[in-house]
């Protein structure tokens, strides 16, 4: 019941084109929903997050839409760039501390 | 603000040693979570800390411990080394209170290579 399933494994975009990640989860009890970009030799940094509340948040290039009913929730970035080749991280967090349950990960490549 | 930072950030032990990495977390911050990266199993929660206590405990077995100290800086253990430790070990540090309470900042992580 811990489990964050995240797809595309992998992605190639070309430049200006749309990036799309999706993360589903079964645990009802998760209240929040972060992104993380990771680049190689680095740590995960954090791009953006949402709560249960809202549907959709936006933040730049940077999309969250959530659907509560479905238990799903996804990333979309507007038009990619090379420099947003990474491996990008859903996670899942409850309201018991900070233990984040990670998905497994979606490594982007951005075509120029 | 500084961010994250972990010492040190390559280690080569072998089987059977122990080791222990350590953590400072951005100024103000007061819990300070521990991660492992591998290609096989991902980003796994280890442990968290807040106020020098542990708050919550992945499922990894006892050989692996932390503390927290009273100035938020936090050690992570690990006894009798296996070949399966080998990983990024990430510490990630967040408020633990007020309303960003659970926003995770992760270090650049140590990388622990068992021989």
């Amino acid at each position: 019941q811990q489990q964050v399933k995240q797809s595309p494994q992998s992605l190639i975009v070309q430049k200006g084109g749309i990036s799309i990640i999706n993360c589903a989860y079964e645990n009802t009890a998760f209240d929040y929903f972060p992104w993380y970009q990771q680049f190689p030799g680095k740590g995960p940094a954090l791009l953006i997050a949402i709560r249960p509340d809202v549907s959709e948040k936006k933040e730049g290039r940077f999309t969250i839409s959530f659907n509560k009913s479905a238990k799903q929730f996804s990333l979309h970035i507007m038009d990619s760039q090379p420099g947003d080749s990474a491996t990008y991280f859903c996670a899942a967090g409850g309201a018991a501390g900070n233990k984040l349950t990670f998905g497994g990960g979606t490594r982007v490549l951005v075509k120029p | 603000k500084a961010g994250v930072t972990q010492t040190p950030r390559y280690l080569i032990k072998t089987r059977g040693q122990q080791v222990t990495l350590s953590c400072s977390p951005i100024s103000g911050h007061r819990s300070v979570s521990w991660y492992q990266q591998t290609p096989g199993q991902g980003l796994q929660f280890l442990f968290e800390y807040f106020s020098e206590t542990q708050r919550n405990k992945g499922n990894f077995p006892g050989r692996f411990s932390g503390r927290q100290f009273s100035n938020s800086r936090s050690e992570m253990n690990v006894s009798t080394l296996e070949l399966g430790d080998s990983a990024l070990y990430l510490c990630a540090s967040s408020p633990g209170s007020g309303a960003r309470y659970n926003e995770q900042f992760f270090g650049p992580g140590t990388r622990l290579t068992v021989l």
